[in-house]
């Protein structure tokens, strides 16, 4: 059991470099979602999906791209980076059903020189 | 708009030694709260949480919590810590059924003192 999965674990960019990063559940989940991690700051959300075929913006989009094409898949794209995007990244699934809660990946550390 | 406050950046706490982690949110309607723990260089992992009904949970580890709607708490707790329980530790509120994600406090970081 999967669960959810991201890769890569690890990433160096150079500034201006472009990027995706994945995030795949295979629990069947309606909703998904990416946070960033930064320290002091807790996790802060950038962009969610309530289906596919359907994205908004969190609290931190600015910068970030995604699409959901499929169910098991929401992908984040940087299109050019920048080194205030050095971050750790989570994504998460969850059921969309009352009384569950979200699954996390492991992450990707991401590094922006 | 939710949001969540731990007010303790770092707490120290010997071994066997009780604790208590404070969080308050900001929501307008009944809140889903959790609690998650990440290790150095781990994700994240659900210790509880309270949805609805009986304002005590358990949750693993050893670890409970209290929901006090009248002061908007939601504090861990466990009687006796571990070493193995040096951690940082999250608060999180979301409206039911989590459709626009999940709103983290900034953290408290677990030392605990042998």
């Amino acid at each position: 059991n999967a669960g959810v999965t991201q890769t890569p674990k690890f990433q160096v960019l150079k500034t201006g470099q472009s990027m995706t990063l994945q995030c795949a559940q295979d629990m069947n989940h309606e909703y998904m979602s990416w946070y960033r991690q930064d320290p002091g700051m807790g996790l802060r959300l950038i962009h969610y999906s309530v289906g596919a075929g359907i994205t908004d913006q969190g609290e931190v989009p600015n910068g970030y791209n995604v699409s959901r094409s499929t169910t098991e898949d929401f992908p984040l794209r940087l299109l050019s980076a920048a080194p205030s995007q050095t971050s750790v990244y989570f994504c998460a699934s969850s059921s969309g059903r009352q009384n569950t809660e979200a699954f996390f990946g492991q992450g990707t550390r991401l590094t922006v020189v | 708009a939710q949001s969540v406050t731990q007010p303790d950046i770092h707490i120290t706490v010997s071994e066997g030694a009780s604790l208590e982690l404070r969080c308050n949110y900001s929501y307008g309607a009944t809140p889903y709260l959790f609690w998650y723990v990440q290790s150095p260089g781990q994700g994240l992992q659900l210790l509880l949480k309270y949805f609805s009904g009986d304002t005590l949970v358990q949750g693993i580890k050893g670890f409970e919590a209290e929901f006090k709607r009248s002061q908007s708490s939601f504090n861990l707790r466990k009687p006796s810590v571990h070493w193995s329980d040096a951690a940082e530790y999250f608060c999180a509120v979301e409206s039911g059924g989590g459709a626009d994600g999940l709103t983290f406090g900034k953290g408290t970081h677990l030392i605990i003192q042998p």
